[in-house]
């Protein structure tokens, strides 16, 4: 079956280092975003990508960055300029091709990967 | 830019009540608006959007959705609550290139 798998599901981190969130997808689809999620805060938006090697600034991108070498593939490294990086962090992609596109961006979610800094 | 509030935290119902979570929303734009809805550390599941149309929206385990346009408002509802239907609701507007914008979310508690 078609989706988003996201990995690791849970990961610790020491104070200081890099850790990166892998997420890769089956779906055929373009665009890839990574939402960070505290508790009450609803999701944020980190970094998303339309197209192979090109990829944007969220409203929250400080202290991260990405990659998108691949269609299929869109890791995020958290580091160490992160203030506060523990969090739950969601991967999702659409088939959404742009200006010009018909319908609405409808996006498809990964199960999660949880950081704690210890 | 775009934005979602949503009304309340936290809402309880009794088992077999009406679920009422409410959405009010700030755009622009003719908004595309979502509702999701999340189980514990699970990701996201799309349970019903509004594009352009029909104004009542009717999305998946019985649960539906109305735009309105007068009032900004996508309140989301159910007839008859379910033990199951206990999650984390989230209402969203947008749906271009840069994804969506999410309101913080409200708790839905059944209490049998």
């Amino acid at each position: 079956d078609g989706g988003i798998t996201q990995s690791p599901k849970y990961l610790f981190r020491k104070e200081g280092q890099n850790v990166t969130l892998s997420c890769e997808q089956n779906l055929n689809h373009d665009a890839m975003y990574w939402y960070r999620q505290d508790p009450g805060q609803g999701l944020r938006l980190i970094y998303y990508s339309q197209i192979v090697n090109d990829f944007q600034k969220g409203d929250i991108a400080e202290g991260y960055s990405v990659s998108r070498e691949k269609k299929e593939s869109f890791p995020l490294t958290v580091t160490s300029a992160q203030k506060n990086p523990t969090a739950f962090y969601l991967c999702a992609s659409s088939n959404f091709h742009g200006t010009g596109s018909s319908g609405a961006n409808v996006l498809t979610f990964g199960a999660g990967s949880r950081l704690t800094v210890l | 830019a775009q934005s979602v509030t949503q009304l309340g935290s936290h809402v309880s119902v009794s088992e077999g009540a009406l679920v009422l979570l409410r959405c009010n929303y700030s755009s622009s734009v003719p908004p595309y608006l979502f509702w999701y809805v999340q189980y514990p550390n699970q990701g996201l599941q799309l349970l019903l959007k509004y594009t352009t149309g029909a104004t009542l929206v009717k999305g998946i385990n019985g649960f539906e959705a109305e735009f309105k346009k007068s009032e900004t408002s996508f309140h989301l509802t159910k007839p008859s609550a379910h033990m199951s239907d206990a999650a984390e609701y989230f209402c969203a507007v947008g749906g271009g290139a840069d994804g969506l914008t999410f309101g913080k979310g409200t708790h839905l508690i059944i209490q049998p």
